[in-house]
């Protein structure tokens, strides 16, 4: 069965520090593979995701990640966390052959940032 | 431009009454989905819908009901509500299974059951 497992329930960093949130999945084949955002109060933002090609892949707001084959992995970094950084972080991830798109979700890591 | 909406926002509500959470797009997305959110276990898929009219049931889809009579509508039905379905509720959409298609989630309800 797929899974997608977060390792770190909650990370705390110093502001301009480096962040890395770790994702491992659990899958027959390499699935399409998302980080999304939640912060305080809303809704679930994309920051990036990897369908195929290049294994380090940009996102939104000074995000990347890097796909590892041979881990099984797809973790998050940035090079130097804003205070707006703050929020809840949920790795997913997607079936190639999913007839119905559904994603499966990390129980999340939520970030917290010292000033 | 108002992409995808949850009402209410915030709702409390006590046990055994019937509640719905509604979810509305403007992108015409064929597919919609519900997802409730807690704490340790991530977002779980409670139902979703390919297109009007059709519906099915996702992990946790018991004491849940939803229609769409049309495309851009979800509702989400907790007929007699129960303390365990307090929760947060996000509706997601996509245009289509294509791999590459992205869900595009609403901005949720928090649900209180006391």
């Amino acid at each position: 069965a797929q899974s997608v497992t977060q390792p770190d329930i909650h990370i705390t960093v110093s502001e301009g520090a480096s962040l890395e949130l770790r994702c491992n999945y659990s899958y027959g084949a390499t699935p399409y593979l998302f980080w999304y955002v939640q912060s305080p109060g809303q809704g679930l933002q994309l920051l990036l995701k990897y369908f195929s090609g290049d294994t380090l892949v940009q996102g939104i707001k000074g995000f990347e990640a890097e796909f590892k084959r041979s881990q099984s992995s797809f973790n998050l970094r940035k090079p130097s966390v804003h205070w707006s950084d703050a929020a809840e972080y949920f790795c997913a991830v997607k079936s190639r052959g999913s007839t119905l798109g559904r994603l499966y979700f990390g129980r999340g890591t939520q970030l917290t940032v010292w000033p | 431009d108002a992409g995808i909406t949850q009402s209410p926002r915030y709702k409390i509500t006590e046990t055994g009454r019937q509640v719905t959470l509604m979810c509305h797009q403007t992108w015409s997305h064929s597919y919609m989905f519900w997802y409730r959110q807690d704490l340790g276990h991530g977002l779980r898929l409670i139902y979703y819908s390919a297109a009007a009219d059709i519906t099915d049931k996702g992990e946790v889809p018991d004491g849940y009901v939803v229609s769409r009579s049309k495309t851009e509508n979800f509702p989400l039905t907790l007929e007699s509500a129960t303390r365990s379905q307090t929760s947060v509720y996000f509706c997601a959409s996509t245009p289509s299974l294509q791999g590459r298609d992205t869900q595009y989630f609403g901005p949720g309800t928090r649900l209180t059951v006391l």
